[in-house]
């Protein structure tokens, strides 16, 4: 299975891009990234994923590198509400989701 | 726009009480899932339901039972709660994997807050 890699916090300034790295360098050739992020309080909300092409939707962008070991997600304008903490996660061989203990990510004004 | 939804919100018990989480989902997935969230760590499944009238379990399904009643509603049951059993329960949904390596996004509940004394 692979095992995601995530600094235990970040800072941002609000309205700055936030760029949140993931390191996945045992990632299988078929498995996606999956991002979600956890509000305070609140159950976690799927943001984005994507296998090797960068994807946009309207949430978050998310870069993976050609030799998809690492990924990036970035929310470009970050506002007060993006402070959440941030799982960079993949599917087990059974097909479930693993979570770390992801990205704690506070913005600032 | 109800989602996926946990009954109740929070809940204490005394140690040997028995208890069941409620979760039902409104967007007609396939999947369900029971998940705990312990302080200050990620999320771990207990069990999860691929489809109607299928249960598995999870990374930690001991001291639970699970109970998928229809397509909406995946109910978890604590018989004889222990204080380790404190901790934030979530629910999930998802409509049913493909195969080819990804697996549809899952919908969380906003959680169970259960204390055991």
């Amino acid at each position: 299975d692979a095992k995601t890699t995530q600094p235990t916090s970040m800072d941002c300034a609000e309205g700055r891009a936030a760029n949140l790295p993931c390191n996945h360098s045992t990632i299988s050739g078929n498995e996606y990234v999956y991002w979600y992020r956890q509000i305070h309080s609140q159950g976690p909300q799927y943001i984005i994923h994507g296998l090797k092409n960068n994807e946009t939707n309207e949430m978050a962008s998310l870069i993976i590198t050609e030799d998809r070991k690492s990924s990036t997600l970035i929310l470009p304008h970050a506002t007060l509400r993006d402070t959440a903490v941030y799982y960079c996660t993949t599917y087990n061989q059974g097909g479930k989701l693993i979570f770390g203990q992801g990205t704690e990510l506070s913005v600032k004004p | 726009n109800a989602g996926v939804t946990q009954t109740p919100k929070f809940q204490v018990l005394k140690t040997g009480q028995s208890m069941t989480l409620q979760c039902a989902q409104d967007m007609n997935h396939n999947s369900m899932y029971w998940y705990r969230q312990d302080p200050g760590m990620g999320l771990r499944l207990i069990y999860y339901s691929a489809s109607e009238g299928t249960t598995d379990k999870g990374e930690v399904p001991n001291g639970y039972n699970v109970s998928r009643l229809n397509k909406r509603e995946f109910s978890l049951r604590l018989e004889s709660a222990a204080p380790s059993q404190t901790s934030v329960y979530f629910c999930a949904s998802s409509e049913m994997g493909s195969g080819a390596g990804v697996s549809p996004p899952q919908h969380f509940g906003d959680g169970t807050r259960l204390s055991i004394l």
